[in-house]
């Protein structure tokens, strides 16, 4: 079965600054794909980035992008020019593309706090 | 934009009460899932639909909790009878099917037996 690890329960960034949250992860699979999700104070859950295992290339989306080792098992999000929005607890996920197995496996999440 | 709905939104209730929590997922998505989180285990899977048939339900009480779509605009998680554990909040989501397709999240529905 495959986990997911955060070992940061909580981060603190200023705003503007830049800020590297953690995951690894663990899997005997060679494809899979590895997801960031944004959940704000209101309870959403929001997709921030994904990452297909295939791609070499790492995933950017504006200000957020990961640093996808996978020799390491290890998918990080960095957050540029951080905003008081980005305040929230945010969760990696790892999801397998054989078979049935389409669920989510999450982390524990990191809840990064935005101070001015 | 086209989202998740779930209803209700919040649910307090006496132990021992049947509760049903309902969601629509987004028209034209094939599977549907059921987490529940909480402070102690996180976000973890209940059950799965895909086509509107259950895949997967191993990480739901077999006894007391039961998932269902009577259609493809309909999934409904009901506990019966329900328990001061079950307290978390259940989320529902939808998607395509596809592994690389992400998952839309309803709001949730925050549960409180008392």
């Amino acid at each position: 079965a495959q986990t997911v690890t955060q070992s940061q329960p909580e981060m603190s960034v200023q705003e503007a600054e830049t800020v590297t949250l953690s995951c690894t992860y663990d899997t005997s699979e060679s494809d899979y794909y590895l997801f960031w999700y944004k959940q704000p104070p209101s309870r959403q859950m929001i997709l921030v980035i994904r990452q297909e295992a295939y791609k070499q290339q790492n995933a950017t989306e504006n200000r957020f992008s990961v640093n996808f080792q996978k020799a390491a098992k290890s998918f990080s999000l960095k957050i540029s020019d951080s905003q008081l929005g980005d305040a929230a607890m945010y969760f990696c996920a790892y999801r397998s593309v054989s078979g049935t197995a389409s669920k989510l496996t999450f982390g524990t999440g990191t809840r990064l706090q935005v101070t001015l | 934009d086209a989202r998740v709905t779930q209803t209700p939104r919040h649910k307090v209730t006496e132990m021992g009460q049947e509760v049903t929590m309902r969601c629509q997922p987004i028209l034209g998505h094939n599977t549907v899932f059921w987490y529940r989180q909480t402070m102690m285990q996180g976000l973890e899977l209940l059950a799965y639909f895909r086509n509107r048939a259950p895949l997967d339900d191993s990480g739901m009480p077999k006894d007391r909790f039961s998932a269902e779509m009577p259609d493809a605009t309909l999934a409904t998680l009901k506990i019966q009878p329900s328990e001061p554990r079950d307290s978390a909040v259940y989320f529902c989501a939808s998607g395509l099917g596809l592994s690389n397709q992400p998952q839309h999240f309803g709001d949730g529905t925050r549960l409180s037996i008392l």
